[in-house]
């Protein structure tokens, strides 16, 4: 089985509205961490995020939150007030033991002006 | 902090070469992790290794990659002989406790 899916290969958004990008994962751990990362069009990996499966509340940074559904075991990245720099891949992934990362296959997230 | 840095950050080479991809992770990191990245396959963990030790190499596709790290400040990926197949984007990255930090990445291009 696929221990992150990422189901939405490519978004649009109109600048200024937010989006939502979609994560599920699946663990049999108790203790992982999930994570969202940006790579522009240069190549980059950026970090945006991280929530921890033992936060209660939903991880925020900035104009990024992390809503988090253990229950449904779901990771979704809220990007707010797009901006045209937002268009990038971005990607979901989750640690568990021994700091071993798993990464989704992405999604293309395109901004309109 | 200069970051995780990878050297060379483009690589052209002939089938059949030899190449050696250099990583630096960032000094008190514990962990340094080798992934590859093509649009087939997205993100694959090549090969991760803690306080120098390699840990879980199950990712390396073939014995024709290897990877060392012969101290805390240094690691390297070879690929001999290499093929076309090999022609990606290799990510260098490494943490401490939760958060990986990526380098730029060496965009290897076999012909």
């Amino acid at each position: 089985a696929q221990k992150i899916t990422q189901t939405q290969p490519g978004m649009f958004v109109q600048e200024k509205e937010a989006v939502t990008l979609d994560c599920t994962y699946d663990t049999s751990d108790q203790s992982y961490g999930l994570f969202w990362y940006k790579q522009p069009s240069s190549g980059e990996m950026i970090f945006l995020i991280y929530q921890g499966s033992y936060d209660e509340q939903n991880a925020t940074e900035g104009r990024y939150s992390l809503n988090f559904q253990k229950a449904r075991k779901s990771a979704n990245l809220v990007i707010s007030a797009s901006q045209l720099g937002d268009s990038a891949m971005y990607f979901c992934a989750m640690r568990e033991n021994f700091n071993k990362f798993y990464f989704g296959s992405g999604t293309k997230l395109n901004v309109k002006p | 902090d200069a970051g995780v840095i990878q050297s060379p950050r483009h690589e052209v080479t002939e089938m059949g070469q030899e190449v050696t991809l250099r990583c630096k992770p960032i000094s008190g990191h514990n962990s340094l992790f080798w992934y590859r990245q093509t649009m087939m396959r997205g993100l694959e963990l090549l090969i991760y290794f803690n306080n120098n030790v390699p840990i879980d190499d199950s990712g390396m596709p073939e014995d024709r990659f290897s990877a060392k790290m012969p101290n805390a400040s240094f690691s390297t990926l070879k690929i001999q002989p290499s093929e076309p197949r090999d022609s990606a984007v290799y990510f260098c990255a490494s943490s401490e406790t939760d958060f990986y930090t990526f380098g730029s990445g060496t965009r290897l291009t076999v012909v």
